[in-house]
């Protein structure tokens, strides 16, 4: 299945500041998905991204936000902007693979 | 909506003792269903997943069988260990084959496992 990379793979910043996560696969691929771990939550997906085109955001989630780029078929970034505490999560990408969904190790986030 | 629901955790078991974890997915169609684990500290792996109705999927002792009539796909183990302490995730996802989809994963709220000794 595809090796992904990501980082950091934490960071502490302070609130008002951005965060840029990248992505980094060893394969080419179609989509890429952007998800937030919550403490003690399950995963939620922020956006699909596809190469070429603006990333299509699920409910609750804003471009303004978290601004997602997709330069090319084996990297992504996630940035998390104007960053409070209530964003203080993992943040993980996923690719799809044939095996069911491949993952980086997540970035965890904490935001004081 | 699509949904999964899996059980309220946490869940203790003592080594050997047999492990259910129920999940069961509201879906239109016919998805794939898939268990995650999360180890402590590590990132999501995925455990095993079935892909049709009937299909069991079975990786480390874990087992869990695409039940389309109860709409469920428990996970069990016939004797945990103390290293399969984690948390677990019951997902679906409509994959690469469906052609509506986007391929995401929708995940239960995830049920989290400690074997003692």
């Amino acid at each position: 299945s595809a090796v992904i990379s990501q980082k950091p793979s934490r960071d502490i910043c302070q609130r008002g500041t951005s965060l840029t996560i990248q992505c980094q696969v060893d394969s080419q691929v179609t989509m890429m998905f952007w998800y937030r771990q919550q403490p003690g939550q399950s995963l939620t997906l922020i956006a699909t991204a596809n190469q070429g085109s603006e990333a299509t955001y699920e409910s609750g989630f804003v471009i303004d936000k978290f601004p997602i780029s997709r330069p090319n078929l084996t990297f992504s970034t996630l940035t998390v902007s104007n960053m409070s505490p209530e964003d203080s999560s993992i943040y993980l990408c996923s690719v799809e693979d044939p095996r069911g969904g491949a993952f980086g190790q997540g970035t965890r986030l904490t935001v004081v | 909506g699509n949904s999964v629901t899996q059980m309220e955790g946490p869940v203790t078991l003592s080594e050997e003792a047999f492990l259910t974890i129920n999940c069961t997915y509201t879906a239109t169609g016919y998805p794939s269903l898939f268990w995650y684990v999360q180890y402590p500290g590590e990132g999501l792996q995925l455990l095993l997943k079935a892909t049709k109705a009937d299909d069991k999927g079975s990786n480390k002792g874990f087992e869990a069988t695409y039940r389309k009539e109860t709409t469920s796909f428990h996970l069990e183990k016939g004797s945990v260990q103390v290293s399969d302490s984690a948390v677990y995730f019951c997902a679906l996802s409509w994959g690469m084959n469906y052609g509506g989809s986007q391929g995401n994963l929708i995940f239960g709220k995830g049920t989290k496992l400690s074997v003692k000794p």
